[in-house]
């Protein structure tokens, strides 16, 4: 069965340090999303990527965050200057046809930003 | 915007008993339903959603929901529950026309044997 990778499954980090967090979708899926989930909280949406664009993004997404794919297969989430309060679980998720369709999530990566 | 509300933190059964995980949604317009199950340092896998259709919705693993849009829940089923469906348990919503999906909470299930 196809399914999302994400890679690192963790990093630690510095606080003000650059990560790039890198996720594999399931082939042939055009949809694909970051969320995030502070310890103990919520999962949290991030940012939306379609047709080599962002859909939508939410307020936790700043100009700290990027993301983009750019070898048409893996879609990365960067964040550039990390902060403490960034330390969470970052999901990727792949989407093959627009929202009757289930999201499949990938692992996870756990960020720790020391 | 919507939300989702999971009004248990944990929910105990015994094995081989009814399990039932709580959720009430808002949101505007008809939604889009969905739960997920996610295991310890495992991400979060597709239990099953409601589309449009039939209210009772059937998922893997024996899991179903049924959609009362009246009450506005979807409430997460089992008729019989496995000390293997010991999990955590998010319900999550998101409009038709729009792909993100909010999550509830979650709810902590303990299965005991």
């Amino acid at each position: 069965e196809p399914e999302v990778t994400q890679t690192p499954s963790h990093q630690v980090t510095q606080m003000g340090q650059e990560v790039i967090l890198r996720c594999v979708p399931i082939s042939n899926h055009l949809y694909f999303y970051w969320y995030r989930q502070i310890l103990g909280q919520k999962v949290e949406f991030l940012v939306s990527f379609y047709n080599n664009e962002i859909s939508e993004k939410s307020e936790i997404f700043d100009d700290q965050f990027s993301v983009e794919r750019p070898d048409g297969s893996n879609f990365t989430l960067k964040i550039r200057s990390t902060k403490l309060e960034d330390s969470a679980m970052y999901f990727c998720a792949t989407q093959g046809l627009a929202g009757s369709n289930e999201q499949f999530f990938g692992p996870g990566t756990r960020l720790t930003v020391l | 915007a919507q939300s989702v509300a999971q009004p248990e933190d944990q929910v105990n059964v015994a094995e081989g008993n009814p399990l039932t995980v709580k959720c009430t949604y808002s949101v505007s317009g008809n939604p889009y339903l969905f739960w997920y199950v996610q295991y310890p340092n495992r991400g979060l896998q597709f239990l099953l959603k409601y589309i449009t259709g039939d209210n009772l919705v059937k998922g893997s693993y024996g899991f179903e929901a049924e959609f009362n849009k009246s009450q506005t829940s979807f409430h997460l089923k089992k008729p019989s529950a496995l000390v293997s469906d010991s999990a955590l348990y998010f319900c999550a919503v998101s409009p038709v026309n729009d792909y993100k999906l909010s999550f509830g909470a979650g709810t902590t299930v303990t299965v005991r044997a």
